[in-house]
């Protein structure tokens, strides 16, 4: 299976900053990477799809220019959450779709404070 | 419109005995896949076992077992053998085909507790 990296695995910023979060597919060229986020003690919902080489579909209520996606490389999407605010606390996880099974980054835990 | 359903928030089982997770889905999509992930208190995600929904066998890997019943829409998790370690969240997901863009879906999740 693939193996994808996320980076940072953890990020305190201040409310009103942007944060960006890599996810590299290190293995595998990936056309297709998904955003998840995941409150505390919840499931993982998800954020958007990106699309190397296109702009990512979000899902609906999820914000397109508060959360940036860029897949600008079959190894590389990065998610920026825009003017972040304490609501944007949580867990964000990639996954790459490939083989059988997904792969997930191990996710990085955003703080706003 | 896809739909994953998973109605225990939290399981006990006694170490060395078996568990079974519980897991329905809704989906309209002929082709699909069904998953279960593991998620320790670390936050990773684990993927554990994979259902095609063409696969005429349940799937097995090592002490998991997915025990797959298309007609009732259930994809149940088995665990054999419990081990402290397999104490976790448990999610049961489902990827659909290519009309949905092949995104997945996650249930609620399951608190695994393994006592000893």
């Amino acid at each position: 299976g693939a193996v994808v990296s996320q980076h940072p695995s953890r990020v305190i910023c201040k409310s009103g900053t942007s944060v960006k979060i890599e996810c590299r597919s290190l293995d595998f060229q990936a056309t297709t990477m998904f955003w998840y986020r995941q409150f505390p003690k919840k499931s993982l919902m998800l954020m958007a799809t990106s699309n190397e080489g296109s702009k990512a579909t979000y899902e609906q209520g999820v914000e397109k220019d508060k959360f940036l996606i860029n897949h600008a490389s079959l190894t590389l999407s990065t998610l920026t959450v825009t003017s972040a605010h304490p609501e944007d606390s949580s867990f964000y996880i990639c996954t790459v779709l490939g083989g059988r099974g997904y792969t997930f980054g191990s996710g990085t835990r955003l703080t706003v404070v | 419109a896809q739909k994953i359903t998973q109605t225990q928030p939290g399981m006990f089982v006694q170490e060395k005995e078996a568990v079974t997770l519980d897991c329905t889905y809704d989906t309209s999509d002929p082709s699909y896949g069904l998953f279960w992930y593991k998620q320790p208190s670390s936050g990773e995600m684990i993927f554990l076992i994979y259902q095609g929904s063409y696969d005429q066998q349940n799937a097995t890997e090592g002490r998991y077992s997915l025990n797959f019943q298309k007609a009732r829409k259930s994809a149940n998790l088995v665990i054999s053998a419990s081990q402290l370690g397999d104490s976790a969240m448990y999610f049961c997901a489902m990827r659909g085909g290519r009309g949905g863009g092949f995104k997945t879906i996650f249930g609620a999740g399951t608190r695994l507790f393994v006592k000893a």
